[in-house]
């Protein structure tokens, strides 16, 4: 069965550090999403992606996050310059339109 | 926006018994409720979903209920086993996939007891 994967599975990075977490959607998905988990608080939504550009995107996506699909498998999130507070658990997700989202096992994003 | 309330937050059964879990939403226009397990370390994986022109849906020992005059939805577990045991997490959206995105419900921690 085709999985979302995402790299890496942790990342440790000093505060203000650019830091990039890599998504490989399933292959014939159209939508993309980052959902991101803070421990012991629910999954909450980042961003949503389609047709090369941003769909729609929460509170917490501010100027310091971007998201980009730099080819025709990879999308990626930046956080330009970490706060402690990104630290979380970051997950990427792909549907095939109107269908189920997928996830990634996700990334553990833990700032110093 | 979506606010999607989950209780209880952790649960422990007895192999054999049913679990159930309650949600409710805020927002009138959701009209997709997706319930995701997620093991440890391990990916949310959807295991069962109803929309909003369904009451129920059931898939073997799994089912879901929704009420969408009273805005809550439960997923129910009959004939528990260890293999059960896992964080549940009900979500809303207005619609499945196509750039609707999921709000959460703050997740379940079932414990089944052999």
């Amino acid at each position: 069965e085709p999985e979302v994967t995402q790299t890496p599975s942790h990342q440790v990075t000093q505060m203000g550090q650019e830091v990039i977490l890599r998504c490989v959607p399933i292959s014939n998905h159209l939508y993309f999403y980052w959902y991101r988990q803070i421990l012991g608080q629910k999954v909450e939504f980042l961003v949503s992606f389609y047709n090369n550009e941003i769909s729609e995107k929460s509170e917490i996506f501010d100027d310091q996050f971007s998201v980009e699909r730099p080819d025709g498998s990879n999308f990626t999130l930046k956080i330009r310059s970490t706060k402690l507070e990104d630290s979380a658990m970051y997950f990427c997700a792909s549907s095939g339109g109107y269908a189920p989202q997928h996830f990634g096992d996700g990334t553990r994003l833990s700032i110093l | 926006g979506e606010n999607v309330e989950q209780h209880p937050s952790t649960l422990s059964v007895q192999e054999g018994d049913s679990a159930v879990i309650k949600c409710t939403y805020s927002d009138s226009a959701s009209n997709y409720f997706p319930w995701y397990k997620q093991e440890l370390g391990k990916r949310p994986q959807l295991i069962i979903d109803i929309r909003s022109n369904v009451g129920e849906k059931k898939d073997q020992r799994i089912a879901v209920t929704l009420n969408k005059t009273a805005k809550h939805f439960s997923l129910h577990i009959t004939e528990t086993q260890p293999e059960d045991s896992a964080v549940y997490f009900c979500a809303a959206s207005k619609g499945p996939g196509a750039d609707y995105k999921l709000s959460f419900g703050a997740g379940t921690t079932v414990t089944v007891r052999a």
